[in-house]
């Protein structure tokens, strides 16, 4: 089985930052990898499919890179809203979803 | 506009089944697969299987294969998760989420549904 590994685990931030979440698979996963948001009592929401494409409606502030083994979720300026929990998710061989990465404002 | 709903809060007692409903609108049903993925509580999520409502085709991840059964009504436009023998590592909240048309990903969301197992 695929592992999907993100850091940090947990994340303070500013409004305003530029911030940076990772997401290490164990194996090559050809950029199958998709980013979720989940905010505290909701569903998660797609903001990045097959690496960096970005969903319908999804600010353009998030943007996603990577190949490989090494994929990464970046937010070119924090807002409040955006405080949540990022999942990362590959569907390259199997499907499993990274222990997630809870994004707070410092 | 693409709706999940999904059923109430469930209890079940320990070995009991529980079965949890997600009535899909706004779309052609038969046309999108329909998951499941498990977040237990304060956990991250977990990917349990798909049904493909058009044929009722299934598949499962390896550990859901003996807990969790997929089910279609493609005249009620509603999919179903049950969950059997229940113990207390099924006390989680349970999503459906719809397939989209880029691939294994997953567009649309129910609200989720907590099932707590408790005697």
């Amino acid at each position: 089985d695929i592992q999907m590994t993100q850091s940090p685990p947990v994340l303070s931030a500013s409004v305003g930052d530029r911030v940076t979440l990772s997401c290490k698979a164990s194996q090559n996963i050809n950029k199958n990898l998709d980013w979720y948001q989940q905010k505290h009592g909701e569903a998660p929401k797609l903001l990045i499919y097959y690496t960096n494409n970005l969903q319908t409606g999804i600010p353009s502030r998030f943007s996603g890179s990577g190949s490989g083994t090494d994929y990464t979720l970046t937010i070119s300026s924090l807002q409040p809203e955006d405080v949540a929990t990022y999942y990362c998710y590959q569907y390259n061989s199997g499907y499993t979803f990274g222990a997630g990465t809870k994004l707070e404002l410092k | 506009e693409v709706q999940l709903q999904q059923s109430g809060p469930e209890v079940g007692r320990p070995g009991s089944s529980v079965k949890i409903s997600c009535k899909a609108s706004g779309y052609t049903f038969t046309d999108y697969v329909m998951n499941w993925v498990k977040q237990s509580p304060g956990q991250g999520l977990e990917w349990i299987g798909w049904i493909d409502p058009e044929y009722g085709s299934t598949d499962y991840a390896e550990k859901f294969k003996k807990k969790a059964t997929l089910t279609a009504d493609t005249s009620s436009n509603t999919a179903y998760i049950q969950l059997s023998s229940l113990t207390s590592e099924d006390t989680a909240t349970y999503f459906c989420a719809r397939v989209g048309t880029m691939g294994p990903t997953f567009d649309y969301w129910g609200q989720g549904v907590m099932v707590t197992v408790s005697s």
